[in-house]
C-alpha cells in the first residue's frame, strides 16, 4: 500500500468531541493529503500539504485542522466531531506536485460521531 | 467550480465483453488524468494515468483522452469478474500544489 498507513482504522466518538486521524508515510513523500468519502459525494479533499509545515485547505476544510511537523505524518483534526464528519476518510501522498501528482491512497478510516 | 462527471451506473457487462466507462470534465486547462479502482470497503488503488491526447495501454486496460472534447474514457478489454469494482475518475488541475478532483464514480459489474 505505498507504505502509507493511518490510524485509527476504526472509531466512534460522540458529537462535541475532539478527534485526531493520524496518517504515517515510509515513502519520504512532500505531498500528503487528507479526503473524505461519502455515499454521493464521492472523494473530496480537506486539506493538503505540500511540505513541513506547509498546508492549504480543500473544498471541504470547514470544522476540520492539520498539522504536519514531519515530512513522514499529517494529522487531521475534527475539532468538535459532529454527526455530519461520520464518514470513511483517505489519506494519499504524491512524491510530485505539478499536473503529474499521481497520488497513492491509504487504507482508510470509518469514523462515526454519534 | 471544476467539475468532473463520470456517467449514470451501474454498469453490467458479461465476462469476457469490453468494459467502457466514461468521463467527462469542466476545466479545460486540466493536464492530467487517472482511473482509479476502488473494491467495497478498500481504498482507491491508481491503475492508469494519461498525459496526451490519444490512447494509452497497459494490459487489459486502455485509457483515452480527448482535451478538445474534454472527455476520457477507460476500457477494459476481456472483463473478468474480479474487475467488478467502483471506478473513479480524477482530473489535475495546474499549477505547483495542483489538486485532484474526482468524479463519483462508476460500479462496474462482470457477470461470470
Amino acid at each position: 500500500d505505498a507504505g502509507i498507513t493511518q490510524s485509527p482504522r476504526h472509531k466512534v466518538t460522540e458529537t462535541g468531541t475532539p478527534v485526531t486521524l493520524r496518517c504515517h508515510q515510509t515513502e519520504n513523500h512532500r505531498y500528503m493529503y487528507w479526503y473524505r468519502q461519502d455515499p454521493g459525494h464521492g472523494l473530496r479533499l480537506i486539506h493538503y500539504s505540500y511540505g513541513v509545515k506547509d498546508t492549504d485547505k480543500g473544498e471541504v476544510s470547514d470544522g476540520y485542522s492539520v498539522s504536519r511537523s514531519k515530512t513522514e505524518d499529517f494529522l487531521l483534526t475534527l475539532e468538535s466531531a459532529t454527526s455530519s464528519q461520520t464518514s470513511v476518510y483517505f489519506c494519499a501522498i504524491s512524491k510530485a506536485g505539478g499536473s503529474y501528482n499521481e497520488q497513492f491512497f491509504g487504507p482508510g478510516t470509518r469514523l462515526t460521531v454519534l | 467550480q471544476k467539475e468532473v462527471e463520470q456517467n449514470s451506473g451501474p454498469l453490467s457487462v458479461p465476462e469476457g465483453a469490453i468494459a467502457s466507462l466514461n468521463c467527462t470534465y469542466s476545466d479545460r486547462g486540466s493536464q492530467s488524468f487517472f482511473w482509479y479502482r476502488q473494491y467495497s470497503g478498500k481504498s482507491p488503488e491508481l491503475i492508469m494515468f494519461i498525459y496526451s491526447n490519444g490512447d494509452k495501454e497497459d494490459g487489459r486496460f486502455t485509457a483515452q483522452l480527448n482535451k478538445a472534447s474534454q472527455y476520457v474514457s477507460l476500457l477494459i478489454r476481456d472483463s473478468q469478474p474480479s474487475d467488478s469494482a467502483t471506478y473513479l475518475c480524477a482530473v489535475s488541475s495546474t499549477g505547483a500544489n495542483s489538486k485532484l478532483t474526482f468524479g463519483k464514480g462508476i460500479t462496474l459489474s462482470v457477470r461470470p
